[in-house]
């Protein structure tokens, strides 16, 4: 199993204002992903976030509004940039762990409010 | 591309009810097969998880059986009880293509009354 740690949990920002999500897996993996679940709806895939190369984005996704960070093989950050209230969300970030029998596991989520 | 397909909630059910939530799904490749619940103010947890034909997988009384014929992975349980309520997500996971990332159907919110 893993354990995924994000932070902060919450946030309430105002707009205009860019907000950087941390992301901490206690074991070293080699992709991760960060999602987006916007009120009331399913989970939506932004970015696929490798160590030592670009993040690969989703359609309807860009890196100037996200961009991300994967410095090393357990941590990466989402930025959330020039926010609006449309970006009230909760992002959580996810990895797989294991080799034969894998399962990807997610940190707890930040439920981002712009105001 | 890969798409999933819950029912729709909200699933109002009473106590000791039988449960179940339709998922089908499409995919390009050969899928694995999960079921994620996200109860009241907490994360995403994996339930149960199914990767070939014919597999079932199960936890904590429920099950899925991952049908290719229908493309189907619906989630059962015998009896719910109160502390089942919570939303209830069907995924997969196109690992035959290298893909790992998760598609997600909709959620189905279940709600267990006294």
């Amino acid at each position: 199993s893993a354990v995924i740690s994000q932070k902060p949990s919450r946030d309430i920002c105002q707009r205009g204002t860019s907000l950087t999500i941390q992301c901490q897996v206690d074991s070293q993996v080699t992709m991760m992903f960060w999602y987006r679940q916007q009120p009331g709806q399913s989970l939506t895939l932004i970015a696929t976030a490798n160590q030592g190369s670009e993040a690969t984005y989703e359609s309807g996704f860009v890196i100037d509004k996200f961009p991300i960070s994967r410095p090393n093989l357990t941590f990466s950050t989402l930025t959330v940039s020039n926010m609006s209230p449309e970006d009230s969300s909760i992002y959580l970030c996810s990895a797989w762990t294991g080799v034969i029998n894998t399962e990807a596991f997610f940190g707890q989520g930040t439920r981002l409010t712009v105001v | 591309g890969n798409s999933v397909t819950q029912m729709e909630g909200p699933v109002t059910l009473s106590e000791e009810a039988f449960l179940t939530i339709n998922c089908t799904y499409t995919a390009t490749g050969y899928p694995s097969l999960f079921w994620y619940v996200q109860y009241p103010g907490e994360g995403l947890q994996l339930l149960l998880k199914a990767t070939k034909a014919d597999d079932k997988g199960s936890n904590k009384g429920f099950e899925a059986t991952y049908r290719k014929e229908t493309t189907s992975f619906h989630l059962e349980k015998g009896s719910v009880q109160v502390s089942d309520s919570a939303v209830y997500f069907c995924a997969l996971s196109d690992q035959g293509t290298g893909r790992r990332a998760l598609t997600f159907g909709s959620g189905t919110r279940l709600q267990v009354q006294p």
